[in-house]
This record gives structure tokens, C-alpha cells and sequence, in this order.
């Protein structure tokens, strides 16, 4: 399987915990983006990277969440003093800045359970 | 701040049915992509837009990109129980700036 794979597929955690995710992307693939869903509502951009390079990122990324891509290659997300706000899937997709239209995919999510 | 407004919200609907979703907002686009997702997995992408007027069909999916690119429709026809799920209209904002703006979707229920 060639597509974005996302580890763990489901976290519960109690609050006050760190929790750290982990996406890999589509290999050929330059651009990393983190976003955030909760129920009934759209996904909502977190941040992303142009190869090692994180270029934008939302305000809705507090100070307890950092994300990195050491290597341009996979990524992670780290949320300190998890709260339970913060329970929420969240979505990682991949692009190619070359391409005719920078399209994103999507990989299957992380669940997060904040107790 | 961008927008995009999905409507209607939920749609429950009869096998065979046809349908329609719009995707709304003020704002200029660069491009537009529809995923269907469903529970507990990530959005699968079915089409990506980018040029005004642009339709573009995927078997009995129809996909249309507002001339202005500030909106677009999906129209679904004899619908299937295959077709349940939530459906995302996704805006892009151009190559520099690379987030999605994500409408809140429509789910979609196509009962046999």
C-alpha cells in the first residue's frame, strides 16, 4: 500500500498526558499538512511542511502541540498536557507541489480520547 | 476569513434517487476537491477542480466548478446504498498558501 499511513489508528489517554502521532506520506510526496477534525464539522488546518520546512501554521495550534519532519520524510505531532479539547481526529495528507494541482491525500486518521 | 458553505447538511434519500450538494462561498479559489469520507477513516478524495466552468463526471458522480470559482455542485444520479457517506468540498488558495478550507460536509444516507 503506497498511500498515507497514520500510527497510532486510535489513542485514549488520560488529560494531563503527552501523546505523539506519527504519518508517513506518500513517498514521492514533498508536502506533509496535519489537520483537525471533530464531530460534524469539516477537518480544520493545523499546520504542514514543505520538506524539513514547516511554512505555515494555524492558530489553532497552541503552544502544547508541536509537530515536526526531521528528514523530509515522515512526520509527527506531539500534544503536551493533553486536555479534553483536544479530543479530536486527526487527519494527515500529503502533496506534490510539482504537480498540475498540489492535490492532497488523505491518510486514515488517529483518534484521540481524552479522558 | 474564507468560507465554504455545504448545503443541505444531511440528505436521506431512496436507492435510485437522484441528488445534488452545492458548495458555497465569497471567496475566489484556486482549485476544489470533493472527498467522501467515511466513519472513522480519512477523507478519500474523487475529484479535484481547478478550472472555472469545469465538469467533470466520475461514473454517476457530476462535478461542476462555478465560473467564478466560488462555487461548485456535485450531483449524484440513481443513487446506491454504496454512495452513504459525508461528503467534503475542500477550497485550495494556491501553490503558496497550502491548506485546504474544508465546508463542513454533507452526509449523505441512501437507504435500499
Amino acid at each position: 500500500d503506497t498511500g498515507v499511513s497514520q500510527n497510532p489508528r486510535h489513542k485514549i489517554t488520560k488529560r494531563g498526558q503527552n501523546v505523539t502521532f506519527r504519518c508517513d506520506p506518500i513517498s514521492e510526496h514533498n508536502r506533509l499538512y496535519w489537520y483537525r477534525q471533530t464531530l460534524g464539522q469539516g477537518p480544520e488546518f493545523l499546520t504542514y511542511f514543505q520538506n524539513e520546512a514547516q511554512l505555515e501554521k494555524s492558530r489553532l495550534l497552541s503552544d502544547r502541540f508541536s509537530a515536526e519532519r526531521p528528514k523530509g520524510s515522515f512526520s509527527t505531532l506531539e500534544i503536551q498536557r493533553t486536555e479534553q479539547g483536544d479530543s479530536a481526529m486527526y487527519l494527515c495528507a500529503s502533496s506534490n507541489s510539482g504537480g498540475l494541482t498540489d492535490t492532497q491525500y488523505f491518510g486514515p486518521g488517529t483518534r484521540l480520547t481524552v479522558l | 476569513t474564507q468560507l465554504l458553505e455545504q448545503s443541505p447538511q444531511f440528505l436521506s434519500i431512496q436507492e435510485g434517487e437522484n441528488l445534488t450538494v452545492y458548495c458555497n462561498s465569497s471567496s475566489v479559489f484556486s482549485s476544489l476537491q470533493w472527498y467522501r469520507q467515511e466513519p472513522g477513516e480519512g477523507p478519500v478524495l474523487l475529484v479535484t477542480v481547478v478550472t472555472g466552468g469545469e465538469v467533470k463526471k466520475l461514473k454517476r458522480l457530476t462535478f461542476q466548478f462555478g465560473d467564478a470559482r466560488k462555487d461548485s455542485s456535485l450531483h449524484i444520479t440513481a443513487a446506491q446504498p454504496g454512495d452513504t457517506g459525508l461528503y467534503l468540498c475542500a477550497g485550495g488558495r494556491g501553490r503558496s498558501q497550502g491548506n485546504l478550507i474544508f465546508g463542513k460536509g454533507t452526509k449523505l444516507s441512501v437507504k435500499p
